[in-house]
């Protein structure tokens, strides 16, 4: 069975900082997707940014970008220029190629301090 | 924008009783998932559907079922609550046809056994 590891249950940075929060997982699969998920205080669960496995190059929307590394089985998110409202549980998810269901780690806090 | 609607916010019932949590979404999407969140455990998946009438089994579906009677409708039926089943439950749904597609989250609904 696929596992997700997130080895940081907490994480803080100085707002305009740059932070990387970590994920790795398990899988027997070449074929899969790979996600992060923001949820705020709100708690509404949105995508960050997602990654085919197939694509070497690693994927970016504005400040947020991810360092896949396909052979290591990671899969780390950087956010650069931290804002106030970056302040949530970061998930980090995987997805079978073959299967729509996710697996999710744990989840890491980011706190960004002012 | 895909719209996931959960019946509740919050619900408080108690030991025993049957316990429907309704979850609607206005994309036309093929897939809808439930997940139940537990700090420190992440999300896990109880139950999916890929079809109307369509049901398979997540990771902890016992204590759980659910119905898909209309495409946009998917409910999770707990059949006799217990206290163990105090949790926050999300809804997702997705499009059936394309393998990146992400979930689509709901606002959650915190229900808690007494």
């Amino acid at each position: 069975a696929q596992t997700v590891t997130q080895s940081q249950p907490e994480m803080s940075v100085q707002e305009a900082e740059t932070v990387t929060l970590s994920c790795t997982y398990d899988t027997s699969e070449s074929d899969y997707y790979l996600f992060w998920y923001k949820q705020p205080p709100s708690r509404q669960m949105i995508l960050v940014i997602r990654q085919e496995a197939y694509k070497q190059q690693n994927a970016t929307e504005n400040r947020f970008s991810v360092n896949f590394q396909k052979a290591a089985k990671s899969f780390s998110l950087k956010i650069s220029d931290s804002q106030l409202g970056d302040a949530a549980m970061y998930f980090c998810a995987y997805r079978g190629g073959s299967n729509y269901k996710l697996t999710f780690g744990k989840g890491t806090l980011l706190t960004v301090n002012p | 924008d895909v719209k996931v609607t959960q019946s509740s916010r919050y619900l408080v019932k108690r030991t025993g009783e049957k316990v429907f949590l309704e979850c609607v979404q206005d994309m036309d999407h093929e897939n809808m998932f439930w997940y139940r969140q537990d700090p420190g455990l992440g999300l896990r998946l109880i139950y999916f559907s890929y079809d109307v009438k369509m049901k398979e089994k997540g990771d902890i579906p016992e204590g759980y079922s659910v119905s898909r009677e209309k495409k946009e409708r998917f409910s999770l039926i707990l059949e006799s609550a217990s206290t163990n089943q105090t949790s926050m439950y999300l809804c997702a749904s997705s499009r059936g046809d394309r393998r990146a597609e992400p979930q689509h989250f709901g606002d959650g609904t915190r229900l808690s056994i007494l």
